[in-house]
């Protein structure tokens, strides 16, 4: 079974422009999550996608960063204008529903450095 | 609010020491609780879980009791090995499956 697929692995880019990240999630999983994890931290969730539709996104700072998952299959997390403090690792990650109990399922994610 | 609070790190132990990492966790509500493994270069890893008071996860030789009344969920292995060299999150789970992680522990394990 193929697991979650993100690309690209590392990017770096300068303040004030614009990146994106793209997710391919396990196939047949309908809950879709993209989380941003800062050196020395836990993942903090950022977004959460059922099929096509956002479940959460309180901690989405909406001002720079948007999300989508058209067809409710791949996502594309954008991200404009960058900052500093958005250098992180940026992951994805699928689970089969969005129960309590779902194992999630993480990519290899991608990290951003911003200088 | 929902939190995990995991013991600090880095943790340094030579092969075949015993291993803990203790994780407590405040839930509004009633949570699932894993632990995630992520090894140098790797993505975050399912290493166990636990969905109820009492349940104990295991898998690799890893262990975890899930404690409601202490609100716990310590990470245990007998002997670890150098190949068990990685970071650990302790994460728990709430309806909607939205995870809360800890701020991950790095265990290095020496020959």
């Amino acid at each position: 079974e193929a697991g979650v697929a993100q690309s690209p692995r590392y990017k770096i880019i300068e303040k004030r422009q614009s990146v994106a990240f793209w997710c391919n999630p396990i196939s047949g999983h309908a809950t879709l999550y993209w989380y941003q994890q800062i050196l020395g931290q836990g993942p903090k969730l950022l977004i959460q996608f059922q099929n096509n539709g956002v479940v959460d996104d309180s901690q989405l700072p909406k001002d720079r960063f948007s999300a989508e998952r058209l067809k409710g299959v791949d996502s594309t997390l954008k991200i404009q204008p960058a900052k500093l403090e958005d250098s992180a690792v940026y992951l994805c990650a699928s689970s089969f529903t969005s129960g309590r109990m779902d194992e999630q399922f993480f990519g290899p994610g991608t990290r951003l450095t911003v200088l | 609010g929902n939190s995990v609070t995991q013991m600090e790190g880095p943790v340094t132990l030579s092969e075949e020491a015993f291993l803990t990492i203790n994780c407590t966790y405040t839930a509004t509500g009633y949570p699932s609780l894993f632990w995630y493994v992520q090894y140098p270069g790797e993505g975050l890893q399912l290493l166990l879980k636990a969905t109820k008071a009492d349940d104990k996860g295991s898998n690799k030789g890893f262990e975890a009791t899930y404690r409601k009344e202490t609100t716990s969920f310590h990470l245990e292995k007998g002997s670890v090995q150098v190949s068990d060299s990685a970071v650990y999150f302790c994460a728990l789970s709430l309806t909607g499956n939205q995870f809360y992680f800890g701020t991950g522990t790095s265990l290095t394990v020496i020959p």
